[in-house]
């Protein structure tokens, strides 16, 4: 079936450098990617998200990129701060009339002070 | 954050039962969904609803079920055929029934199994 694949499963960084998580998607219909951030037993919460007009999106220290001939996404953090340290996943939208939501397996970010 | 709530925050399962998951929204939403989260693992889906009395099984569906008779509640029973239950269970909800729209997600609940 149609799969998100999501690198690297952890992401180690100091503080104030950037971090970049990539994903991919199988599905070229695909057309709305969100990102999600979920800290230790919490609930997952969005942080942006794209659809496939676009090719970038950007809020504050946050951005994500498309690339739809490469079937690929990116989310960008710069200016870490440990408060970013949590799992964040990546999704992309699947199907016909009704685009449910595949997830990718999510990334650990440690950011150490 | 507020609007949709799940209970209990712990649940215990025991051999051969069947247990149930509530999930509620005042959002006045349309959608909802019910997902499972295993360490390492990203979100599955198990069911989905997008308008009441109706619903439709998703990745995982094998041993759980749902009913949405009100818009505003899609309860998930794990039955004793679903082997394997022990996990975090995820309930969301979104305005439309689209599927391309931000999901909004309940606390969570962790099953457990004795």
């Amino acid at each position: 079936g149609e799969n998100v694949e999501q690198h690297p499963s952890t992401l180690s960084v100091q503080e104030g450098d950037s971090a970049v998580i990539k994903c991919t998607y199988s599905d070229s219909a695909s057309n709305y990617f969100p990102w999600y951030k979920q800290e230790l037993g919490k609930r997952p919460q969005l942080i942006i998200d794209i659809r496939s007009n676009v090719g970038e999106k950007k809020d504050q220290r946050i951005a994500v990129t498309l690339n739809k001939t490469a079937k690929h996404f990116s989310l960008h953090i710069t200016e870490t701060q440990p408060e970013d340290s949590a799992v964040y996943f990546c999704a992309a939208s699947i199907g016909g009339g009704f685009q449910k939501l595949v997830f990718g397996t999510g990334t650990r970010l440690l950011v150490s002070p | 954050d507020g609007g949709i709530t799940q209970s209990p925050k712990y649940l215990f399962r025991k051999e051969g039962q069947n247990v149930t998951l509530s999930c509620e929204q005042n959002l006045n939403h349309d959608a909802m969904y019910w997902y499972r989260q295993d360490p390492g693992q990203g979100l599955r889906l198990i069911y989905y609803s997008q308008i009441v009395n109706d619903f439709q099984k998703g990745d995982i569906a094998e041993g759980y079920s749902v009913s949405r008779e009100k818009k505003e509640s899609f309860p998930l029973t794990v039955t004793s055929a679903q082997k394997n239950p022990t996990a975090f269970y995820l309930c969301a909800s979104t305005p439309g029934s689209s599927g391309k729209e931000t999901q909004y997600f309940g606390p969570g609940t962790r099953l457990l199994v004795l």
